[in-house]
């Protein structure tokens, strides 16, 4: 069964360090998406893609957070500078189009400290 | 703007039991509704996908309902087992670009031998 792949699992990094993530969606799924999921909350959406473009960013910390998808294929999460209020889980998704449902990845665990 | 509640926040069954989580949704305006489960420090796991033109969805010992008119889904679990401890989180699509999704905050489910 197609996955989608994210690295890494999990990241330790320091207050103000600068952290990337990286997502690979099921081929052929045009809209992908970066969620951030604080412990014991549902997960909330920073970023969505469709292809290359974004589509909707409007819960994205922009100061401090950025997202590419340069080929409309796999996708980049960078944080600069990282803050503690940062340690989540952040989830990627995709879809082929909302009707088809989501699938998402593993996530990566970051904690900031 | 789209607001999804999950009852109970936790539940806690023997072995066996048949249980049902309950979900509801304050914007009716849904084209489907999706379930799924979480295991600790994990991503997502899609369990079920119901289509608005739908009233339930069914795989294996989990049945999930739709009523959109009342905004309410639930999943029903048979015949519980250990394993099936998680937490269970629905979603529904939404938002500006129509295909966030919005989730709730899940329910904790353990299952005790």
């Amino acid at each position: 069964e197609a996955e989608v792949a994210q690295s890494p699992r999990y990241k330790i990094t320091e207050k103000s360090q600068a952290v990337a993530f990286w997502c690979d969606p099921i081929s052929g799924h045009a809209t992908l998406y970066w969620y951030r999921q604080i412990l014991g909350q549902g997960p909330e959406l920073l970023v969505q893609f469709q292809d290359e473009s974004v589509v909707d960013d409007s819960q994205l910390p922009k100061d401090r957070f950025s997202a590419e998808r340069l080929k409309g294929v796999d996708s980049t999460l960078k944080i600069q500078p990282a803050e503690l209020g940062d340690s989540a889980m952040y989830l990627c998704a995709s879809s082929p189009g909302g009707a088809y449902g989501y699938t998402f990845g593993s996530g990566t665990r970051l904690t900031v400290v | 703007k789209q607001e999804v509640t999950q009852i109970p926040a936790a539940l806690s069954v023997p072995e066996g039991e048949n249980l049902v989580l309950n979900c509801s949704f304050t914007d009716s305006a849904i084209y489907n509704l999706q379930w799924f489960r979480q295991d600790p420090g994990k991503g997502l796991t899609s369990l079920l996908l119901i289509q608005s033109s739908q009233r339930e969805q069914t795989s294996g010992r989990l049945n999930a309902s739709l009523d959109k008119s009342s905004g309410r889904s639930t999943l029903y679990i048979a015949a519980s087992q250990p394993g099936d401890s998680a937490t269970y989180l629905c979603a529904v699509p939404g938002g500006t670009s129509g295909s966030r999704l919005t989730f709730g905050e899940g329910t904790q489910l353990t299952v005790n031998p």
